[in-house]
């Protein structure tokens, strides 16, 4: 059975500081996303990494993708309080047609 | 605009009175599937569908019907709801399996009391 951790799972954190999400899987997979969920509202695609070694960035945010370590992290850089969010990576699950098994999801918050 | 709606957005019901939940999507997309998200457990797939006719179950189908009649919409169907089936559902569409970006609708609260 596919297991996808997140940690943290709460992050508390200042305007201005860096910060790492981690995100890993337990079988194997040649993607990964990162989704950004605000309080109340739908989930918004933020990365998809299709690929070993594969980096993508937007804005502060930066995702990479190790399939071998089977770990994705998700880079905050210079944290502004418009990126508090939730936040989830998901992996296709093989089951499901390929459907989705999400972390827990990290809940950031950004203080001023 | 492309994009994927589902009605109600919220919903407070009783023990076993029947209730669907749809959900359209205007893309053209062939694969559409339904989570539920509760706290601490992130979300999970309930039932999919790769096209028209063409349904299976998920991680979570106990408790779920779904029918995919016309390639738009995927109507999630409890016959008999719980209390336990008190979440927050997604439906999500992508263009043809799951291992294409998947996106999301707006999100439907149910209660069930």
């Amino acid at each position: 059975e596919l297991k996808v951790e997140q940690n943290p799972l709460f992050l508390s954190m200042q305007e201005g500081k860096n910060y790492t999400i981690y995100c890993n899987y337990s079988t194997t997979s040649d993607r990964l996303y990162w989704y950004r969920q605000d309080p109340g509202k739908s989930l918004e695609s933020l990365f998809v990494l299709l690929s070993n070694g594969a980096v993508k960035q937007e804005g502060r945010l930066m995702a990479s993708l190790d399939t071998k370590a089977r770990l994705s992290t998700l880079h905050i850089t210079a944290a502004v309080h418009d990126l508090s969010a939730t936040y989830f990576c998901a992996v296709n699950s093989g089951g499901g047609a390929d459907g989705l098994t999400f972390g827990k999801g990290t809940h950031l918050i950004i203080q001023p | 605009e492309a994009q994927v709606t589902q009605n109600p957005r919220y919903l407070i019901t009783v023990t076993g009175k029947k209730l669907t939940v749809t959900c359209s999507q205007n893309m053209n997309h062939e694969y559409m599937s339904w989570y539920r998200q509760d706290p601490g457990l992130g979300l999970r797939q309930i039932y999919y569908s790769m096209n028209v006719e063409v349904t299976d179950k998920g991680d979570v189908p106990e408790g779920y019907k779904v029918s995919r009649k016309e390639k738009r919409n995927f109507p999630l169907i409890l016959e008999s709801p719980s209390p336990n089936q008190t979440s927050l559902y997604f439906c999500a569409s992508s263009p043809r399996t799951g291992r294409y970006e998947q996106y999301f609708g707006p999100g439907t609260r149910l209660t069930v009391t």
